[in-house]
């Protein structure tokens, strides 16, 4: 069965700071990997989407890695702005290229 | 512009009511989805249309009816309201099904009284 787990939860950092969330992944076959940022009360949007043969893709300050082989990714944030508090979803396809959203790490930027 | 578009934004209506939520993308896309957010924040795919064609119907009671008129439109329309149907509703569109960018609405919030 398909899983994906977010690390951590919940987290709380100050302006200015860095900070990496953390996506675990059983999924199979594996297409693609997306992270997507999603604001209170706002749609999901696109931050990058990984392939099997990318380690490393970058997105103005998000950057995102990719670890087939321990089937693990992350997503950095360098230089927190308050406009990043949001939730932060890592996401597969299914078969159907439909999107499976997982609950995402909820982030919150304090000045 | 705005490049996927939810109406209306907010929707209250009673118990055993017909509503419809409508969806328009102006990105020339030929795939566009219904997904549902619901109070523990998932979103989960309700449908996709292709090209004016249902691709993909996930369990959904069949009191959900989507109609896609066109390529760049895709409505949502809900017969006998429940109280289980309140939640978000996000339309989305891509260049075609597959491993492409999906971009969504603003999301339509419907409550159940």
């Amino acid at each position: 069965k398909n899983q994906v787990e977010q690390s951590p939860q919940s987290l709380i950092i100050l302006e200015g700071k860095n900070c990496t969330l953390q996506c675990n992944y059983t999924v199979s076959p594996f297409s693609n990997l997306r992270w997507y940022k999603q604001d209170t009360g706002r749609g999901p949007v696109s931050l990058t989407i990984m392939t099997f043969s990318e380690n490393t893709k970058s997105n103005g300050r998000y950057t995102a890695t990719l670890d087939a082989d321990t089937k693990q990714s992350s997503l950095h944030i360098t230089a927190s702005q308050l406009s990043d508090s949001a939730s932060y979803i890592c996401v597969f396809p299914n078969s159907g290229y439909a999107l499976n959203f997982g609950k995402g790490t909820s982030l919150l930027v304090t000045p | 512009d705005t490049a996927v578009s939810q109406t209306p934004k907010y929707l209250v209506t009673q118990m055993g009511n017909d509503k419809s939520i409508k969806c328009e993308q102006n990105l020339g896309h030929d795939t566009m989805y219904w997904y549902k957010q619901d109070s523990k924040k998932f979103l989960k795919i309700m449908f996709s249309y292709n090209n004016k064609e249902l691709i993909i119907n996930e369990t959904v009671p069949n009191r959900f009816s989507p109609k896609s008129p066109d390529k760049a439109h895709l409505n949502l329309h809900i017969n006998s309201l429940e109280l289980g149907d309140s939640a978000v509703y996000f339309c989305a569109s891509s260049q075609e099904p597959g491993p492409y960018e999906q971009y969504f609405g603003p999301g339509t919030r419907l409550t159940v009284t």
